[in-house]
């Protein structure tokens, strides 16, 4: 149980483009889903929280207009990085948690690769 | 601000042996600490989750221990396998917040 899935897996694409992940628990509500982004031998650094039905909360350093959360249901939250940059490219790796419970669960990461 | 740090920050050890890895935190004002295990390329596994409450846990070959006085947990890894080579990252819950500060891991290889 408790399974978290990210799609797609790996994605390419053009500088200036737009690219939207999705994170997806497969067995649980999530009432909360956290994004993080992971660059080379780094650790991971969380980007923003969202609750479902409500706005994200960016950690300070993230623009807010550049990547896009959305937590429309339970089971889904979405992330588009707008007008995507080289320095864009990184691990973005999503975790979901139910309500009341202290663990997240991770999702598999999705790699993007902006040329 | 929470800062986490992991000692060493690569291992290379022989299969067979034991193993302790490090981790430390700065305020000990934690709600829990848990460590993950990650392979190259995918996402985190949720090894072992300790309450501030708690000492140790344990889970097959595998113990977690935690000071939080002193801003310090273990992880110890008994008769280490090839297939425990990986990067090992702690994270730490800080009391009142609901957000996880990681460490930049361990990496990990088992040699056979």
């Amino acid at each position: 149980g408790a399974v978290v899935s990210q799609h797609p897996s790996r994605v390419i694409c053009k500088s200036g483009t737009s690219v939207k992940i999705e994170c997806r628990s497969l067995d649980f509500q999530a009432t909360t889903m956290f994004w993080y982004r992971q660059f080379p031998k780094q650790s991971l650094m969380l980007m923003a929280t969202s609750n479902e039905g409500s706005k994200a909360t960016y950690e300070q350093g993230v623009e807010k207009d550049k990547f896009l959360i959305n937590h429309a249901s339970l089971t889904l939250s979405t992330l588009t990085v707008t007008s995507a940059h080289p320095e864009d490219s990184s691990f973005y790796i999503c975790s979901a948690r139910m309500e009341g419970a202290d663990t997240q669960y991770f999702g598999p990461g999705t790699r993007l690769t902006v040329l | 601000k929470q800062e986490v740090t992991q000692i060493p920050a690569a291992l290379s050890v022989p299969e067979g042996e034991n193993l302790v890895l490090n981790c430390s935190f700065t305020d000990s004002a934690i709600y829990n600490l848990q460590w993950f295990r990650q392979d190259p390329g995918k996402g985190l596994t949720s090894l072992l989750l300790i309450q501030s409450s708690q000492r140790e846990q344990t889970s097959g070959r595998l113990n977690a221990s935690l000071d939080k006085s002193s801003g310090r947990s273990t992880l110890y890894i008994a008769a280490s396998q090839p297939g425990d080579s990986a990067t090992y990252l702690c994270a730490v819950r800080q009391e009142g917040y609901s957000t996880l500060t990681f460490g930049k891991g361990t990496m990990l290889l088992v040699s056979p």
